[in-house]
């Protein structure tokens, strides 16, 4: 069985401060890590992905992620967060063994002010 | 940049009707899921779609929901005899291969059962 949990429901910062949404994951294999947004009555539009190599990983609008296996995290970063950031992020995981089925954290709700 | 698209954006029905819910995937990917989001609750997966059968899905895809990809750019979900708890928003996504790659969401049907 393949699990997330997104340990915190919001997270708050100030514009220009460096931002970091949890991610901790339970898989049996190989962890598929992935970053999703979510703004509001939007679907979810892809961040960025770890599958293998680099443990640290960039993706879209300056976002990167940290893979760490021995605390089998995958924390999204930011250097310096936008207002326009605000929005719930998911993190999610698969395992090659179930055919590419996602499973989602509960998502955490990223403000970012003025 | 290819989308996935999703129709209609909101459908209500009647309790006990049968709903279909469109999506055309992004035009060269090979497989295709369906997820769901409860107002307020984190996405859960359904089904996931392959080669014209089902490749794996979940608990809540009981005998009510049918998947079919009835022609070269469709893929819809089919729920026979709606409930309350239907209430939801339905994501589409499809990716290039399988697990390993990213899924590309759509915008979402917001299904309103009565």
């Amino acid at each position: 069985a393949q699990s997330v949990a997104q340990p915190e429901d919001q997270v708050n910062v100030a514009e220009g401060n460096p931002l970091t949404v949890k991610c901790t994951y339970s898989v049996s294999g190989n962890p598929y890590l992935f970053w999703y947004v979510q703004y509001p009555n939007r679907g979810l539009q892809f961040l960025l992905k770890y599958i293998t190599g680099d443990n640290l990983v960039k993706g879209s609008y300056g976002f990167e992620a940290e893979f760490n296996k021995s605390q089998t995290s995958f924390h999204l970063k930011k250097p310096s967060a936008l207002v326009s950031d605000s929005a719930l992020y998911f993190c999610a995981v698969r395992d090659y063994t179930n055919a590419g089925k996602s499973t989602f954290g509960d998502g955490t709700t990223l403000t970012v002010k003025p | 940049e290819p989308e996935v698209t999703q129709t209609p954006s909101h459908q209500v029905t009647q309790m006990g009707q049968e709903v279909i819910l469109r999506c055309v995937p992004i035009s060269n990917h090979l497989y295709f899921y369906w997820y769901r989001q409860i107002l307020g609750q984190k996405v859960e997966f359904l089904v996931s779609f392959y080669n014209n059968e089902i490749s794996e899905k979940s608990e809540i895809f009981d005998d009510q929901f049918s998947v079919e990809r009835p022609d070269g750019s469709n893929f819809t979900l089919k729920i026979r005899s709606t409930k309350l708890e239907d209430s939801a928003m339905y994501f589409c996504a499809s990716s290039s291969t399988g697990v390993v790659e990213t899924q590309y969401f759509g915008p979402g049907t917001r299904l309103l059962v009565l």
